[in-house]
């Protein structure tokens, strides 16, 4: 079955205490994707992979890493969690027909809830 | 500054109503919309994708149109049905970007 799978799905931390978000796609999707929904905001991007080794910035990129070392995976990272990043956490991706193209669906994880005391 | 709304916020509907819900964007460069759908709790799920050069595009009981000129998608959703009960989401990809712009969503009930 194709998907995009997140580990974990609920997480409970205290800040400062490091922690990373797993992203899994089965599709071979060359775009990736970190978001956050945040209640009145939306959902709102934090980095994007167009393919391995390529990373850029979202909206909202502050506080958070992200490393794309295989295809398939996706890892959000934050290295000092602190209240203010407790929310949803959803991993998304989509083919990619290379440079000015890209007409394909994204397709959005289940959700990491997120808090941090 | 590229902005997406969508106006209402919430709406509540008798079943079997056909109703329309509308997303609005600030800049009419876009390469692509996608209409979502989201559950309590749960994740998203993609219901239509408008390319830029595309008017409309149907599935089922849904219909999305696009106006870039306006700046408006609409989606339409026919014979409506308590398990359309969702928030619905819109999505756009500016040109010269590869980041996604969403609207903060409308909440539909739709009454059995």
């Amino acid at each position: 079955e194709a998907q995009v799978t997140q580990n974990p799905r609920y997480l409970i931390t205290v800040t400062g205490k490091k922690l990373t978000v797993t992203c899994s796609q089965n599709m071979n999707h060359e775009y990736m994707s970190w978001y956050r929904q945040d209640p009145g905001l939306g959902l709102r991007q934090i980095y994007y992979s167009m393919n391995v080794e390529v990373t850029d910035k979202g909206d909202v990129p502050e506080g958070y890493k992200v490393s794309r070392k295989e295809k398939r995976n996706f890892p959000l990272i934050l290295e000092s969690p602190s209240p203010n990043q407790t929310s949803l956490y959803f991993c998304a991706s989509r083919k990619s027909s290379g440079q000015g193209q890209g007409y394909y669906e994204q397709y959005f994880g289940p959700g990491t809830r997120l808090t941090v005391t | 500054k590229q902005e997406v709304t969508q106006i209402p916020a919430a709406l509540s509907v008798p079943e079997g109503e056909n109703l329309v819900l509308n997303c609005s964007f600030t800049d009419s460069a876009i390469y692509n919309l996608q209409w979502f759908r989201q559950d309590p709790g749960k994740g998203l799920t993609s219901l239509l994708l408008i390319q830029s050069s595309q008017r409309e595009q149907t599935s089922g009981r849904l219909n999305a149109s696009l106006d870039k000129s306006s700046g408006r998608s609409t989606l339409y959703i026919a014979a409506s049905q308590p398990g359309d009960s969702a928030t619905y989401l819109c999505a756009v990809r500016f040109q010269g970007t590869y980041k996604y712009i969403f609207g903060t969503g409308t909440r539909l009930k739709v009454l059995a």
